[in-house]
């Protein structure tokens, strides 16, 4: 099962507003993953972590590996309609499989 | 397109049945990775490949379900004897171990959808 707690489970939003999601562990981790899913389609990376306290960006996302090292969040600011999708989490202790939280559903509306 | 690939998309078999997927990685991508994802979950971990060596099974894996990367590079996933609780998106990642400098990234295949009837 999933060890990964992500929150919230969905949001709705309208255009232009900002969205923060993050994802808590019973576990350290040393990676923290950021993907987006659309329907019908495998994850699609958007942010790699890799350092307690890290912050790293990709256009108008922003992630944060939690200085606890169980913990990130994952930011997007200006939101626009192509945002819409599911994200999720995921985390590695030291090399192999990763485990992932059960989603934030982003809905946007314009 | 040098991306994961994975065949058939999608595939509906009756209960009692085989059904076989494949996987095709990224060419030089020496990790491959199973996993299955049912709605409204995240990815469940089944399986890992390293080169052709299988290094971890989930123990949640059925002796129903074996996986195979035979020299490498593509890799099959079997069930035999299909259960209507196998309906579920399976997903196939890649990644290159030990890049320097670079640190494990898994990419992700489209999936095959498998509906059990």
């Amino acid at each position: 099962g999933q060890q990964l707690n992500q929150s919230p489970q969905s949001m709705f939003i309208q255009e232009g507003e900002d969205v923060s999601m993050n994802c808590t562990s019973s576990s350290i981790f040393n990676t923290w993953l950021w993907y987006k899913q659309d329907p019908g389609e495998g994850p699609v990376l958007l942010i790699a972590l890799y350092k307690a306290g890290e912050l790293t960006s990709n256009g108008r996302l922003t992630a944060q590996f939690g200085i606890t090292r169980k913990d990130s969040f994952l930011n997007i600011s200006a939101s626009i309609p192509s945002d819409v999708g599911i994200y999720f989490c995921a985390g590695r202790y030291s090399w192999g499989k990763l485990q992932f939280g059960a989603g934030t559903q982003v809905v946007v509306t314009p | 397109d040098t991306g994961v690939s994975q065949n058939p998309r999608h595939k509906i078999t009756k209960r009692g049945q085989n059904v076989t997927f494949r996987c095709d990685p990224i060419s030089e991508h020496n990790r491959l990775y199973w996993y299955r994802q049912t709605l409204g979950q995240g990815p469940e971990f089944l399986t890992y490949f390293q080169n052709e060596a299988q290094l971890e099974k989930s123990r949640l894996l059925s002796d129903r379900f074996s996986a195979e990367r035979p020299k490498g590079s593509f890799s099959t996933l079997e069930i035999q004897r299909t259960e209507q609780g196998d309906s579920a998106m399976y997903l196939c990642a890649s990644s290159l171990k030990d890049s320097p400098g670079e640190p494990e990234k898994l990419f992700f295949g489209s999936g095959t959808q498998l509906s059990v009837l």
